[in-house]
C-alpha cells in the first residue's frame, strides 16, 4: 500500500537558520502530496500541498516541490522563527484511497 | 465559522467505562474521518465516513464504533475502553475527492 517516510527528528534549529525536512513517499498511483502543521496543542493545520508532478507549494515561507523522479516532497524555508516550532507531517492522498501520514517531524527553533 | 469542533477536550475513563467523542462541522463537507495520534506513530486512521449515511473501517477500528448522526456530525464510541486506548484522538472533515482535510483540536483520552 501507499506509505510516507519522513525524518522523524527532533530537530533544533537557532532563529534564521535554513530548514530541510526530507519526505518520500510510495504511491500506486499519482498522488496528491501535503505538508500539514501541528502547533502544541492544536490540531493539523495545512501547510501546503502539491498536485502533480513538478507542482511547488509554498505558504507562510515555506516551499515543497513535487518530485516523481525521486518521490519526494521536502519541505524547506530559508530563515525559521521561533514561532514555527511545531510538528510537521507530510501525507499523501492517491485517487479515491484515504490519506496516509507519515510519522511527524518536532521541529524546535531556539532565538 | 467554527469549522471542525470537537468535545470534550479532555477525558478520563477507568478501563471498561464506555464514552463517545463527538464532532461537528460547520463546512457542508460530505466526508469524515476519525483518527488516533500515538507517539513516533504519526495519525492512524479509525472510521471514516465518505457521506452521510456510509461509514466504513480504517487501519485501526477495533474496540471502536461511528455514527453518522447527519451531514455536520460524526462521532466514535468507545464501549468498553481499555489502556491501549489512551491517545489523543482527531476528527477531520473533508469535501471529498482529494481536497484538503480539515482537523478538530483533539480530544486527550486517558484511560487508566
Amino acid at each position: 500500500g501507499d506509505s510516507v517516510t519522513q525524518m522523524e527528528g527532533p530537530v533544533t534549529l537557532s532563529e534564521e537558520a535554513f530548514l530541510t525536512i526530507n519526505c518520500t513517499y510510495t504511491a500506486t498511483g499519482y498522488p496528491s502530496l501535503f505538508w500539514y502543521v501541528q502547533y502544541p496543542g492544536e490540531g493539523l493545520q495545512l501547510l501546503l500541498k502539491a498536485t502533480k508532478a513538478d507542482d511547488k507549494g509554498s505558504n507562510k515561507g515555506f516551499e515543497a516541490t513535487y518530485r516523481k523522479e525521486t518521490t519526494s516532497f521536502h519541505l524547506e524555508k530559508g530563515s525559521v522563527q521561533v514561532s514555527d516550532s511545531a510538528v510537521y507531517f507530510c501525507a499523501l492522498k492517491d485517487y479515491g484511497q484515504n490519506f496516509v501520514f507519515g510519522p511527524g517531524t518536532r521541529l524546535s527553533v531556539l532565538p | 465559522n467554527a469549522g471542525v469542533t470537537q468535545t470534550p477536550k479532555f477525558q478520563v475513563l477507568k478501563t471498561g467505562q464506555s464514552m463517545t467523542l463527538q464532532c461537528a462541522q460547520d463546512m457542508n463537507h460530505n466526508s469524515m474521518y476519525w483518527y488516533r495520534q500515538d507517539p513516533g506513530m504519526g495519525l492512524r486512521l479509525i472510521y471514516y465516513s465518505a457521506s452521510e449515511g456510509t461509514t466504513d473501517k480504517g487501519e485501526v477500528p477495533n474496540g471502536y464504533n461511528v455514527s453518522r448522526l447527519n451531514k455536520r456530525e460524526f462521532s466514535l464510541r468507545l464501549e468498553s475502553a481499555a489502556p491501549s486506548q489512551t491517545s489523543v484522538y482527531f476528527c477531520a472533515a473533508e469535501w471529498g475527492g482529494g481536497e484538503t482535510q480539515y482537523f478538530g483540536p483533539g480530544t486527550r483520552l486517558l484511560v487508566l
